[in-house]
């Protein structure tokens, strides 16, 4: 059974870039058919797309946070990561790994998520 | 960008009680929506894909529909384990979240 975990700093300074790490067990990151994602949750708010890696190594954005995101694997230790630049208060969240997959309408719903990570963005 | 409007956005009900939430998209998403369930401190977990399609596991008193870009999430029979917030998700164009009906015990 695949399980998702998240790791990463839980302040950043304005200004500094965001990373985070989702370590996959159960599982590869290289599975055939995988979008390995990243989706947040502002305080008391809804939840944002942040973008994905699926399993090939091809990435996409969202175009709100494109300037800002990369996404990238690291199959050796069967983890992917996220990184943010540039932050800000309005990027204080909890922040999701997830996972979709081909079967899954084509990578459309996510039906497995880590437990989530809070980031706060402060001096 | 696709934009999910969900309605209520509180909905106070009591045990047993049969709970429809709603959710609009701005354009067409054919079938391509999903609902999560979202309990306090926990990570959302999927509900309902394809519109009306259970996921694996979830209990037969939770059903979905859809009317063109009118999409809603029934619960019957309102279960202690139900109360929480709900999210519906499109996946026509990118992905984009609704901003969450939150059921609360009357």
């Amino acid at each position: 059974q695949v399980q998702l975990q998240e790791s990463g700093p839980g302040l950043v300074k304005p200004s500094q870039t965001l990373s985070l790490t989702c370590t996959v067990s159960g599982g590869s990151v290289s599975s055939v058919g995988y979008y390995w994602t990243w989706i947040r949750q502002h305080p008391g708010k809804g939840l944002e797309w942040i973008g994905y890696i699926y399993y090939n190594g091809n990435t996409f954005y969202s175009p709100s946070l494109k300037s800002r995101v990369t996404i990238s694997e690291d199959t050796s230790n069967n983890q992917f990561s996220l990184k943010l630049t540039s932050v800000t208060a309005a990027d204080t969240a909890v922040y999701y790994c997830g996972s979709s997959h081909d079967n899954n309408w084509g990578g459309g719903y996510f039906d497995l998520w880590g437990r989530g990570t809070r980031v706060t963005v402060s001096s | 960008e696709i934009v999910m409007t969900q309605s209520p956005a509180t909905l106070s009900v009591s045990p047993g009680e049969r709970v429809t939430l709603s959710c609009r998209a701005s354009q067409n998403v054919g079938s391509n929506l999903a609902w999560y369930q979202q309990k306090p401190g926990q990570a959302p977990r999927l509900l309902i894909y394809g519109a009306s399609t259970r996921a694996t596991g979830i209990p037969a008193r939770f059903s979905g529909s859809a009317s063109g870009t009118e999409f809603t999430l029934t619960i019957t029979s309102l279960q202690s384990e139900d109360f929480a917030v709900y999210y519906c998700q499109q996946y026509k164009n990118w992905y984009t979240f609704g901003q969450g009906t939150k059921l609360e015990i009357k």
